[in-house]
């Protein structure tokens, strides 16, 4: 089967810097994404790792290590408004085919 | 533009009726997909399509039909909703991607279905 895992909840403090890792066992990969999703809300793109690395979006960072199935998403400087949901997903095939993880709730606190 | 716009916004069903849920971008993406996220969970992907008049199975298809006559639409049949279907339900878009460079999905407000 098919399986991504990410912790189920973060908390941490306003300015500080929090790391969300995703593990994942597929049967094929073609790239991992990261996306947020406010409550109520639909979940929109943050980051995007094909190849092994770091990728730096503005305060968003995230990593992968396709070697050890492992990738994080890291937040600096948090503020209140990064609080939401994390999701992981990895494309499975050339075909778009996607599998997205459980999601991490992260709380940010003043 | 209005980037991906979903119809209905909420529905209430009986168990054993049909409905369709429709999708559209304006983005002349060539990608679209349909997910149903549960209470607290992830996202499952349910059917996917890599271009008009082609359609795909995802990872929970069973009790769901598709159709992509058109570029810009993707419609979500249920013919006979039953209450696990009940859910919240997101179509996403995404550009053709011809190398592992990028692989963003661009997602609508989503549908908000019960089954009674």
């Amino acid at each position: 089967g098919q399986s991504l895992e990410q912790p189920s909840e973060v908390t941490a403090v306003e300015g500080a810097i929090v790391q969300i890792n995703c593990t994942y066992q597929t049967s094929g990969f073609y790239g991992l994404s990261w996306y947020q999703q406010h409550d109520g809300g639909a979940p929109t793109f943050l980051s995007y790792n094909g190849l092994d690395g770091l990728e730096e979006t503005g305060r968003f960072s995230s990593f992968l290590s396709r070697s050890d199935s492992y990738g994080y998403l890291l937040l600096q400087e948090l503020q209140m408004k990064d609080s939401a949901s994390y999701f992981c997903a990895v494309r499975t095939n050339y075909g778009q085919n996607f599998v997205f993880g459980p999601g991490t709730r992260l709380s940010v606190l003043p | 533009n209005a980037g991906v716009t979903q119809t209905p916004k909420f529905r209430v069903l009986k168990t054993g009726q049909s409905m369709t849920l429709l999708c559209a971008q304006d983005m002349n993406h060539e990608y679209m997909y349909w997910y149903r996220q549960d209470p607290g969970m992830g996202l499952r992907l349910i059917h996917y399509s890599v271009g008009e008049g082609t359609t795909a199975k995802g990872e929970v298809p069973d009790g769901y039909n598709v159709s992509r006559l058109k570029k810009q639409n993707f419609l979500l049949g249920l013919e006979s909703a039953a209450p696990s279907q009940t859910s919240v339900y997101f179509c996403a878009s995404s550009p053709s991607v011809d190398t592992l460079a990028e692989d963003t999905q661009y997602f609508g407000p989503g549908t908000r279905l019960t089954v009674l």
